[in-house]
């Protein structure tokens, strides 16, 4: 069965140290992996997404087919990235729908 | 300029009493979702709809319907809530699906009495 596991509900750490939030999935084909995340008092939005490559606000996450994970990571925290993120995966269909871990929440003190 | 709205932000309703909750989108994106989350829980699909077609998840209790009238509306109903059912509901949509981003709405805080 497809699953996406957090397995930290809450990852605190202080302003400028890494961050590394774990996300693994279990899934019988070639997944799409997506980090969204959920600022305080906003909306759910898309970090991004791992066939993009990309950095976005500094986190970047790599897909490791071998260990079945896709961790976020950024090399300095900043205060405002405390947030709610979600990593999620989606399913080879054209439907779009995701499958979301439990989230995981980032606190960055000062 | 919030492209997908949900209405109520919170809404109140009593065991069995029937309840409905809306989504509008301007985005003119051709699938709408439904996520049910509940307290400390993973988003979890109810249903969605890719233009007029309905997709239901294997697991949706049938006690949820869902209606999309046209492009721009989504409607979930809750024929007849219990406890279990208290949780948040997230509406999003996407443009044609695929591996696009979801757009999400800010979602309606259920509570069941």
């Amino acid at each position: 069965a497809q699953r996406v596991t957090q397995p930290e509900k809450l990852l605190s750490v202080f302003k400028g140290a890494p961050v590394e939030l774990k996300c693994n999935y279990s899934y019988s084909g070639s997944p799409e992996l997506f980090w969204y995340v959920q600022y305080s008092r906003q909306r759910l939005q898309l970090l991004l997404r791992h066939i993009s490559r990309e950095s976005i606000k500094g986190f970047t996450a790599d897909l490791n087919k071998g260990e079945t994970s896709f961790h976020l990571k950024k090399p300095f925290a900043q205060e405002e990235d405390s947030a709610m993120y979600y990593c999620a995966l989606s399913e080879k269909s054209n439907t779009g729908k995701l499958i979301f871990g439990q989230g995981t929440t980032l606190q960055v003190k000062p | 300029d919030a492209m997908v709205i949900q209405n109520p932000r919170y809404q109140v309703t009593q065991f069995g009493k029937p309840v409905t909750l809306s989504c509008s989108q301007t985005l003119n994106h051709n699938v709408m979702y439904w996520y049910q989350q509940k307290s400390s829980q993973a988003p979890k699909l109810l249903f969605h709809y890719y233009d007029k077609d309905f997709n239901n998840e294997a697991d949706t209790p049938d006690n949820f319907q869902s209606r999309r009238p046209n492009t721009s509306f989504c409607f979930l109903d809750i024929r007849s809530p219990g406890l279990g059912d208290a949780a948040m509901y997230l509406c999003a949509t996407s443009r044609s699906g695929g591996n696009e981003k979801l757009f999400f709405g800010s979602g309606t805080q259920l509570s069941v009495l």
